[in-house]
């Protein structure tokens, strides 16, 4: 089973949609939360960090369910600016903090 | 601020010949450098963990004898492919992680290196 887990989509979706994608892990001793972006043939970016209470950013949200091991991103109003891979990311806090990263989701803003 | 670089950004060599990749914190010292490689539609799996001034903790499955890791300053560490072979290309990330000043857990990514072993 994959530590990290996500579906791959892609999500095609028009300018202006609200999308959502899910992530969900595998080791409940995961202590850090992130989301990433990939666009195609670069280095991941750290779009933000998710915590227990939740947390926005801009048009972009993230819910972690520690009970039920999921995370979440929404994002409002899609710019096609937006069009990238997502990965979900966890930490379990050990070897020196090395991150686990899910295989992530496409996503495609259409005009 | 927080720039990592990585050199070279693409290479393609023949098989059995070494390449070495470096990887560059510009502007801050990292403690901690992470090594990541990526195939095609895969996600970023990680190889290595180094220290600076201590040997590397490789993941399992990694050969520490082919994929050589020096972390000789708080500001560079390199990755070096011996022998490589067509299964070894890939998409070659560094992070650096341990920045004073910053979450312990942030991580900064180097641009990546392509290597495609003919």
């Amino acid at each position: 089973r994959k530590e990290v887990e996500q579906d791959p989509g892609p999500f095609n979706v028009p300018e202006g949609a609200t999308v959502a994608f899910n992530c969900t892990y595998s080791n409940s001793a995961s202590q850090s939360f992130f989301w990433y972006r990939q666009d195609c043939r670069k280095e991941p970016k750290l779009l933000m960090s998710v915590y227990s209470s939740g947390n926005e950013d801009g048009r972009f949200t993230a819910q972690l369910n520690r009970a039920s091991q999921y995370i979440s991103l929404l994002i409002r109003d899609s710019k096609l600016s937006d069009s990238a891979t997502y990965l979900c990311v966890v930490n379990i806090g050990d070897s020196g903090y090395a991150l686990n990263f899910g295989k992530g989701t496409s996503l495609l803003v259409t005009p | 601020g927080a720039v990592v670089s990585q050199h070279p950004s693409r290479v393609i060599c023949k098989s059995g010949t070494s390449v070495k990749i470096e990887c560059r914190s510009l502007d801050f010292q990292a403690t901690t450098m992470f090594w990541y490689r990526q195939f095609p539609k895969q996600s970023l799996m990680l190889m290595a963990t180094s220290n600076e001034g201590s040997k590397a903790t490789y993941e399992q499955g990694v050969e520490k004898d082919k994929f050589l890791i020096n972390h000789a300053s708080l500001t560079l560490s390199t990755l070096t492919v011996t022998s490589a072979h067509p299964e070894d290309s890939s998409f070659y990330i560094c992070s650096a992680g341990g920045v004073a000043g910053l979450t312990q857990e942030t991580q900064y990514f180097g641009p990546g290196t392509r290597l495609l072993v003919l």
